[in-house]
């Protein structure tokens, strides 16, 4: 099976700008996380979507947003892009919840200027 | 919420040594895996391991759910073992469904 796929690989923005990635799970996989590192605050959650519904969110501003579709590719949203958004942004699948294996794609690395 | 603790927070040995990398955390867990974080940032799945023990080649972990914490062992370092080494964890009980990360352990295993 394809591993999880991550789109765009790399993206500059300035600030006040928003952007959308993308996130394609593994074949079968229904649950969709997002995750962000940086070096300050490390990995922490963002949301889980699974069904096409926001499941579980984290401690993230609502300039963070996400939607699932109902082939279970999802995408999040960043508004109003701040300097401190610069971060890599990771998608995980697993098959039905959180609390099964979690499976990482390669990430998105964004960097606000 | 669930708190995360790794330790060491950095470890150098030579290539062949033995490793031992600790996770405790601070309550119940539903969830607990190992990652490796290789050097363009994707993380890769060492161990599904809420309780019990497992092994896959040089590396195996344990962890004690009862007095929570789990171990890692990597045996006979290899250079391509260097790197970030996470625990993660999904809290018990009916919260998100998130993973809790440690700030992890970098691991440098020199020639």
């Amino acid at each position: 099976k394809a591993g999880v796929t991550q789109t765009p690989r790399y993206l500059i923005k300035t600030r006040g700008q928003q952007v959308t990635l993308s996130c394609s799970p593994i074949s079968g996989h229904r649950s969709v996380s997002w995750y962000q590192q940086t070096p300050g605050q490390g990995l922490q959650f963002l949301f889980e979507y699974f069904s096409e519904t926001q499941r579980n969110k984290g401690n993230f501003p609502g300039r963070f947003s996400g939607r699932q579709f109902s082939n279970s590719r999802s995408e999040m949203n960043v508004s109003t892009l701040e300097l401190g958004d610069s971060a890599l942004y990771l998608c995980a699948s697993s098959q039905i919840n959180g609390r099964e294996t979690q499976y990482f794609g390669p990430g998105t690395r964004l960097l606000v200027l | 919420g669930i708190q995360v603790e790794q330790s060491p927070p950095d470890l150098i040995l030579q290539e062949g040594a033995n490793s031992t990398l600790r996770c405790n955390f601070s309550d119940s867990v539903n969830n607990l895996q190992w990652f490796h974080q290789n050097p363009w940032g994707q993380l890769i799945n060492l161990f599904y391991i809420p309780s019990g023990t497992k092994q896959n080649g040089r590396l195996s972990a344990t962890t004690v759910a009862t007095e929570r914490y789990s171990l890692l062992y990597i045996s006979s370092s290899q250079t391509t073992d260097s790197g970030v080494y996470f625990c993660a964890v999904v809290a018990g009980g009916g919260g998100a469904d998130g993973l809790t990360f440690g700030k992890g352990t970098h691991l440098i295993i020199q020639p």
